[in-house]
């Protein structure tokens, strides 16, 4: 079936370190690939997205690359601030059951300043 | 342009009891997704729409959840009887087309007590 499986949280940062969350996923034919990000008591905002292989999605100083191979998309950021605390969350969208998205269990990132 | 809007933010009922949440999605999106979130966990997918016509609702507990989205554009998710375990965020989004992101609403916090 189709899943997704990101790194286990909290993960607690300084401000300026490098932040990767892992993301790896199974699913039926070709997504697309999404992260979220949750702030505390927002709802889900998208924060960018890639839609072939290759492709590098963009967005705030986040980037994550759809690697088909290894069938993963980690999402990276060179230099976190306390802003970008929040719950993070690796979504592909299944285009064979109606284009919907399948969301891991979410990254808990807290910076610390 | 205006969000998904959702009402109401917040709902307390005893179990047993019934509950209604409201969506109203962006003008001119043909499809919409409620989404469960019980916390700590990512969303799942209960109900997702194309127009006023159901694409999947694999995940609905049909014996009590039912939803419905008249003239394809809003929509309510209703729970009847409520159970402890459905203390959760209903969250409701819409999207363009395939390809594309969603954009949620800020979802209904219902407690069930």
């Amino acid at each position: 079936g189709n899943s997704v499986t990101q790194m286990e949280g909290p993960v607690t940062l300084s401000e300026e370190a490098f932040l990767t969350i892992n993301c790896t996923y199974t699913a039926t034919g070709y997504p697309s690939l999404f992260w979220y990000v949750q702030y505390p008591g927002e709802g889900l905002q998208l924060l960018l997205k890639a839609t072939k292989a290759d492709d590098k999605g963009s967005n705030k100083g986040f980037e994550a690359t759809y690697r088909k191979e290894t069938t993963s998309f980690h999402l990276e950021k060179g230099s976190v601030q306390v802003s970008d605390s929040a719950v993070y969350f690796c979504a592909p969208m299944i285009y064979n059951q109606g284009g919907k998205l399948i969301f891991g269990q979410g990254t808990e990132l807290s910076v610390k300043p | 342009e205006a969000g998904v809007a959702q009402s109401p933010r917040y709902k307390i009922i005893e179990k047993r009891q019934s509950v209604a949440f409201w969506c109203n999605p962006i003008s001119g999106h043909a499809t919409l997704y409620w989404y469960q979130q019980i916390l700590g966990q990512g969303p799942k997918l209960l109900i997702q729409f194309q127009n006023n016509g159901v694409v999947d609702d694999s995940q609905l507990p049909k014996d009590r959840f039912s939803a419905e989205r008249l003239k394809g554009v809003d929509s309510t998710l209703k729970i009847q009887p409520a159970k402890l375990e459905d203390s959760a965020v209903y969250l409701c989004a819409s999207s363009p087309g395939r390809g594309d992101g969603y954009t949620f609403g800020s979802g209904t916090r219902l407690t069930v007590v």
